[in-house]
């Protein structure tokens, strides 16, 4: 069954605007990880953070992880048409490796100009 | 480098007929992984190969059987295709010791 839940389903913004997409998990985690999947094309990986990190940044993205709730978040700040994708969580569960990664349903995220 | 590839990138199958998909990765990487989509879905994993030689099940093996030719390929095999595993199939490879997956662009298929 899938391990991550993602919301919302979809969000519309426009170009400029700041998105929040949240994910949240059922067992104890290693990692938490973040993709991008533009339309018709594979997964690209956007950012890891450990289950011993509470924040991480990479250039526009901001990742969040509470682990008592179960829970991370994925800002994107300034956002450009580019950014148009569906985002998905991914997490590998403590005692298992990095070999099994569960994958979230997926946010779809639109930009307007 | 090509990072992975996937051959082919679009099929159309008879319900019983059989297939492999390839995909390989110049990367040098260790693990590699098969995965399905499905609309609206994130992606579940179908088996995966931790080192040249090993294969284990994932998620959703039934109906499906896989090989680790080398380090560089693995492919993906359905015996008797249903319609149920109409889907878009990703491959993946992971570096030892990191934990980021690299993916292929995919195979759209489609059973009838």
């Amino acid at each position: 069954s899938q391990q991550g839940e993602e919301d919302p389903q979809a969000l519309s913004i426009q170009e400029g605007e700041n998105a929040t997409m949240n994910c949240s998990y059922k067992t104890s985690i290693n990692n938490l990880q973040w993709y991008r999947q533009n339309s018709g094309r594979g997964l690209v990986h956007l950012i890891l953070i450990r289950s011993n990190e509470r924040e991480k940044h990479s250039g526009r993205l901001r990742v969040t992880l509470d682990t008592s709730k179960k829970s991370s978040s994925l800002l994107i700040t300034a956002s450009r048409a580019a950014d148009t994708a569906s985002y998905f969580c991914a997490t590998d569960a403590r005692g298992q490796g990095a070999q099994k990664l569960v994958f979230g349903q997926g946010t779809r995220l639109t930009i307007n100009p | 480098n090509a990072g992975v590839t996937q051959t082919p990138k679009f099929q159309v199958l008879k319900t019983g007929q059989s297939m492999t998909l390839q995909c390989a990765q110049d990367m040098n990487h260790n693990s590699m992984y098969w995965y399905r989509q499905d609309p609206g879905m994130g992606l579940r994993l179908i088996y995966y190969s931790a080192s040249e030689g090993t294969t284990d099940k994932g998620e959703v093996p039934n109906g499906y059987n896989v090989s680790r030719l080398n380090k560089r390929e693995f492919s993906l095999r359905l015996e008797s295709a249903a319609p149920s595993q109409t889907s878009v199939y990703f491959c993946a490879s992971r570096k030892r010791g990191e934990v980021e997956q690299y993916f292929g662009p995919g195979t759209r298929l489609t059973v009838t």
